[in-house]
């Protein structure tokens, strides 16, 4: 099946500064790549997606890339704010609907 | 906006007991999923369901079983509550196809068993 590796466990980062998270993937039938936040007590919200025909893909602050090849993925949030600070997690879908291999997790702390 | 309820936020149950969690969805959404959330081990898919009266094994799913008699609502079922089951439950339901209608979670019930 598939396996999804995340990194960092943990990111601290200053005020205004840039957060990058790292995913790979092991199944190549992978083709969709969504991204999770997670805020303290809540569940899991859904901030940015990206599928496998589309090598990068922004929202405002916060962009995802994809290298196909070398089966890699990745967040970037830019000019980070106090209410970035949750835990973040990256998944892989190798089905198309929806039984989705999460990572282990980041959490992110955004310090003043 | 999609609303996913779970019926408890905290259960603490005892060691054989049998245990009922219940998930509703609002949005006539065809189908529904049962994920446990661990520190360091992330979410791990329990259980799905694409159709009433339809269930698939995730890739935990020993010590589970789930219920779907109305397509809004899916049941996990503990048959018999081991401690190695506390954890938090997160239900989440989605439409369709994955990059058409992303999945969309419930709060989460954290169970304890004793």
């Amino acid at each position: 099946g598939e396996n999804v590796e995340q990194h960092p466990s943990t990111l601290s980062v200053q005020e205004g500064d840039s957060a990058v998270i790292k995913c790979t993937y092991s199944d190549s039938a992978s083709n969709y790549f969504p991204w999770y936040k997670q805020e303290l007590g809540k569940g899991p919200q859904l901030i940015i997606d990206i599928r496998s025909n589309v090598g990068e893909k922004k929202d405002q602050r916060i962009a995802v890339t994809l290298n196909k090849t070398a089966k890699h993925f990745s967040l970037h949030i830019t000019e980070t704010q106090p209410e970035d600070s949750a835990v973040y997690f990256c998944a892989a879908d190798p089905s198309g609907y929806s039984t989705l291999t999460f990572g282990k997790g980041t959490m992110l702390l955004v310090s003043p | 906006d999609v609303k996913v309820t779970q019926s408890s936020r905290y259960l603490v149950k005892r060691t054989g007991e049998k245990v009922f969690l219940e998930c509703v969805q609002d949005m006539d959404h065809e189908n529904m999923f049962w994920y446990r959330q661990d520190p360091g081990l992330g979410l791990r898919l329990i259980y799905f369901s694409y159709d009433v009266k339809m269930k698939e094994k995730g890739d935990i799913p020993e010590g589970y079983s789930v219920s779907r008699e109305k397509k809004e609502r899916f049941s996990l079922i503990l048959e018999s509550a081991s401690t190695n089951q506390t954890s938090m439950y997160l239900c989440a339901s989605t439409a369709g196809l994955s990059y058409n209608s992303p999945l969309h979670f419930g709060n989460g019930t954290r169970l304890t068993v004793t």
